[in-house]
């Protein structure tokens, strides 16, 4: 398994946007990139996934270094229920994927 | 369809005794997978199925861990013997193939005193 880097803790102001980085260095050329939130006392929910090109869907953005080496989790405006730990997940596409690789993350914090 | 549910919630055990849990998955969904979660640390893959086949059980923890998925649709996960360090939120995931997103359910969280 590709290993990931994380901040442990991260703190953004209510309706700024977040930029959430990762690095995986070691990632294959064939896995993609997925992230992952978890709110407290609650399973994890799936945010977005990329392998390439950069990503939107209505809950975040997701900007791939050019290396693949890194990158970027983006919430454009954070609200409360934002705050969550935030997990980057690189993960294959073929039928043989199965096991999703769980680190610390990164614990995010939105402050009113 | 309402997501992953599992039952239940909560469950506090006395060491020794045998505990099982339940999850239903998305209908649709073909692969679920159960994993655990200790505080302060993200979740660990324990095992999972296809349909009716459970295809990766080497993660489970022990030989007191056992998972069924009996017609391809809900699955349990016994911990026969459980132990203090048992205690965990386990949590359960499905699924269509190896796609897009897991959806997991909001786990049960395993006290065992």
């Amino acid at each position: 398994d590709a290993k990931t880097t994380q901040p442990n803790s991260m703190e953004s102001n209510e309706e700024e946007p977040v930029h959430l980085p990762c690095n995986h260095s070691t990632i294959s050329g064939t896995d993609y990139i997925h992230w992952y939130r978890q709110l407290p006392s609650q399973g994890p929910e799936y945010v977005i996934h990329g392998l390439t090109s950069n990503v939107n869907n209505r809950m975040a953005s997701l900007a791939i270094a050019e290396d693949r080496k890194s990158s970027t989790l983006i919430l454009h405006r954070a609200t409360l229920r934002d705050a969550a730990v935030y997990y980057c997940i690189p993960f294959g596409s073929g039928a043989g994927s199965y096991q999703l690789t769980f680190g610390k993350g990164t614990k995010l914090s939105v402050i009113p | 369809d309402t997501g992953v549910s599992q039952d239940p919630r909560h469950k506090i055990t006395k060491r020794g005794q045998n505990v099982t849990f339940r999850c239903d998955p998305i209908s649709e969904h073909n692969r679920l997978y159960w994993y655990r979660q200790t505080l302060g640390q993200g979740p660990e893959f324990l095992t999972y199925f296809q349909n009716e086949a459970q295809l990766e059980k080497s993660r489970l923890l022990s030989d007191r861990f056992s998972a069924e998925r009996p017609k391809g649709s809900f699955s349990t996960l016994e911990i026969q013997r459980t132990e203090q360090g048992d205690s965990a939120m386990y949590l359960c995931a499905s699924s269509l193939g190896g796609q897009g997103g897991y959806t997991f359910g909001s786990g049960t969280r395993l006290t065992v005193v």
